[in-house]
């Protein structure tokens, strides 16, 4: 069964590096998502990415933060200078469609350690 | 605002026990929901959704949900729950259709299975 998958599964940075989270999301899909947990919160979402731009973002998506399909199949989150508060589970999600017969399947995180 | 209540944050049950998740949601529409479970380490697992139609919605690895209107729930179910089923499980609803396709997802519930 395809499978969306991340890498790294866990990435520890200093506060104000770069970091950048790696996807490679279901090949048929078209429509592509990043979410985050805090440590004992719930799942966040980010942004949503189709076409080779943004449709939506959240509050939490601010300048840090960037999005990225370099190739066919890679899909990527940058932040660009990493804070505390940044330490969390980074989960990419895709979808074939959007609307109201999406349905998002998610890859197995990205924990984020910013010391 | 949309928004997605797991009032349980823990549950304890033993071995071969039914089981009942709690979920209720706050929407003016008839919502898409969702149940994905997250095992220790792993990532989010889609265990059903309810589109529309039938009420009663079966999942993987024996699971079902109930959507009930009138009382804005989506419960999950499981009428004899196994040690393997340890695991959070978190309620969402989404995506709405028009420019947004992002998930709301609830505070999860983690499901410890006594022997």
């Amino acid at each position: 069964e395809p499978e969306v998958t991340q890498t790294p599964s866990h990435q520890v940075t200093q506060m104000g590096q770069e970091v950048i989270l790696r996807c490679v999301p279901i090949s048929n899909h078209l429509y592509f998502y990043w979410y985050r947990q805090i440590l004992g919160q719930k799942v966040e979402f980010l942004v949503s990415f189709y076409n080779n731009e943004i449709s939506e973002k959240s509050e939490i998506f601010d300048d840090q933060f960037s999005v990225e399909r370099p190739d066919g199949s890679n899909f990527t989150l940058k932040i660009r200078s990493t804070k505390l508060e940044d330490s969390a589970m980074y989960f990419c999600a895709s979808s074939s469609r959007t609307g109201w017969s999406d349905t998002q399947y998610f890859g197995p995180g990205t924990r984020l350690t910013v010391l | 605002a949309q928004s997605v209540t797991q009032p349980d944050i823990h549950i304890t049950v033993s071995e071969g026990a039914s089981l009942e998740l709690r979920c209720n949601y706050s929407y003016g529409a008839t919502p898409y929901l969702f149940w994905y479970v997250q095992s220790p380490g792993q990532g989010l697992q889609l265990l059903l959704k309810y589109f529309s139609g039938d009420t009663l919605v079966q999942g993987i690895k024996g699971f079902e949900a109930e959507f009930k209107r009138s009382q804005s729930s989506f419960n999950l179910r499981k009428p004899s729950v196994h040690w393997s089923d340890a695991a959070e499980y978190f309620c969402a609803v989404g995506p709405f259709g028009g420019a947004t396709n992002k998930l709301i997802f609830g505070t999860g519930t983690l499901l410890a299975v006594q022997p």
